[in-house]
């Protein structure tokens, strides 16, 4: 079992630019949350994916979004990147839509450094 | 708004010695709490889940309690070990999303 795979590891872009991230969950889950976590703190609740769709937004604005695919596949797309946006951006599969029993597995992060 | 504390933020122990770290919740009406421990760059990976209607979780060296009415989790870990050296992260569960603190610094010194 591969666990929760994220893709790149590390990237670097441009003020003004767009980024896609890049999640496969664990082997059998079907959620897929995704966290943004700033040097020192801990991770900050982006949104979560269940069949296909936005399940729940944490207070992150509209320049950030997502996509999940048939096979719970997932992309998160930051649009027009802020210096502050730089960040160690986790993805997080579960089962049954984050089932208040399920725990979470996380993945290794893509750190995203805006220039 | 649920706001997660651990403290203390930075500790530094021999090798072998016993320890606790702490970790207080203002919203007692969570799912569940899981324990995490991140490498420096790392992602997370779980150590402990404990549901809401348990007490304590056990795994190995490691010991989690819970005591949802008072808003308190601890990890305990014995005999800790330098490669025990990370930062320890709690984490709530409330609806679809973790709250998390901003972590214990651990350093085991051999």
């Amino acid at each position: 079992d591969a666990g929760v795979t994220q893709s790149p590891t590390h990237l670097i872009k441009t003020r003004g630019q767009q980024v896609t991230l890049r999640c496969s969950p664990k082997s059998g889950h079907d959620t897929v949350s995704w966290y943004q976590q700033a040097l020192g703190q801990g991770p900050q609740f982006i949104f979560q994916y269940y069949e296909e769709e936005e399940r729940q937004r944490g207070n992150f604005p509209d320049r950030f979004s997502g996509h999940q695919f048939p096979n719970y596949s997932s992309e998160l797309n930051v649009n027009a990147l802020l210096l502050g946006d730089s960040a160690l951006y986790l993805c997080a599969s579960s089962l049954a839509g984050g089932a208040v029993n399920t725990e979470a597995f996380f993945g290794q992060g893509t750190r995203l450094t805006v220039v | 708004k649920q706001e997660v504390t651990q403290i203390p933020a930075a500790l530094s122990v021999p090798e072998g010695e016993n320890l606790v770290l702490n970790c207080s919740f203002t919203d007692s009406a969570i799912y569940n709490l899981q324990w995490f421990r991140q490498d420096p760059g790392k992602g997370l990976t779980s150590l402990l889940l404990i549901q809401s209607s348990q007490r304590e979780q056990t795994s190995g060296r490691l010991n989690a309690s819970l005591d949802k009415s008072s808003g308190r989790s601890t990890l305990y870990i014995a005999a800790s070990q330098p490669g025990d050296s990370a930062t320890y992260l709690c984490a709530v569960k409330t609806g679809n999303q973790f709250y998390f603190g901003t972590g214990t610094s651990l350093t085991v010194i051999p």
